[in-house]
């Protein structure tokens, strides 16, 4: 078990690219979470997913953002056409399920658009 | 909707001593979890110790216990005998049991630990 892992750790685009992100939840996880963090907050909640539905996106998720989950194991999250607004740090996160308390977290994908 | 406030931005303790970090959090639900998560620099988020809602017991983790205060709706964090590695953003969050879709965070304290 190696935990949540996400790739790439970092990614500098320029604006307007498309960037896809990957998580890797830990293998008995049905549950994943994608949050985004700027600087000096919280993480705020994107989308998450029960093994492979998605069952809630935030409106934060607008119309530029897409996220799958194959066959309910790793997870894409891809930005179309980025802004500097999206600029932060995105993190994933897994839970075995419904009430079973903590979420584990990878180490985050920081995008950096220029 | 759910929210969790951390009204201290940054804080910072001697080596050795002891610190606490509040935590207040609004909700309707009876039945939920409380968290409260480190986030070393440049590093992932880990839990430090949670709380089920439903226990009386404040939940202890080695040096670090909270004080849950269900009817006030707070939940701290005690820090004793503090040490350089704790130096961290520490985040509290709230899950609830009926509204378990997604965990909500507050803003987060900078925690500094003096040696």
């Amino acid at each position: 078990d190696t935990g949540v892992s996400q790739n790439p750790r970092h990614k500098i685009t320029k604006r307007g690219q498309n960037v896809t992100f990957r998580c890797d939840p830990i293998s008995e996880h049905n549950r994943l979470y994608w949050y985004r963090q700027t600087l000096g907050q919280g993480p705020e909640f994107l989308t998450y997913f029960q093994n492979e539905a998605q069952l809630e996106k935030s409106r934060l998720l607008s119309d530029r953002f897409s996220a799958e989950r194959p066959k309910g194991s790793f997870s894409t999250l891809e930005i179309q056409r980025t802004e500097q607004g999206d600029s932060a740090m995105y993190l994933c996160a897994s839970t075995r399920g419904r009430r079973t308390g903590e979420a584990f977290f990878g180490q985050g994908t920081r995008l950096t658009v220029v | 909707a759910q929210t969790v406030t951390q009204s201290q931005p940054e804080m910072s303790v001697q080596e050795a001593e002891t610190v606490t970090l509040s935590c207040t959090y609004d909700t309707s639900e009876n039945n939920y979890y409380l968290f409260w998560y480190k986030q070393p620099p440049s590093r992932q988020m880990i839990l430090v110790i949670r709380q089920e809602a439903y226990k009386q017991q404040n939940a202890t983790e080695n040096r670090f216990s909270v004080n849950f205060q269900k009817a006030a709706k707070s939940f701290s964090l005690k820090i004793s005998d503090s040490q350089l590695g704790d130096t961290a953003m520490y985040f509290c969050a709230f899950a609830g049991w009926d509204t378990g879709n997604q965990f909500y965070f507050g803003t987060g304290t900078s925690l500094t630990v003096i040696p």
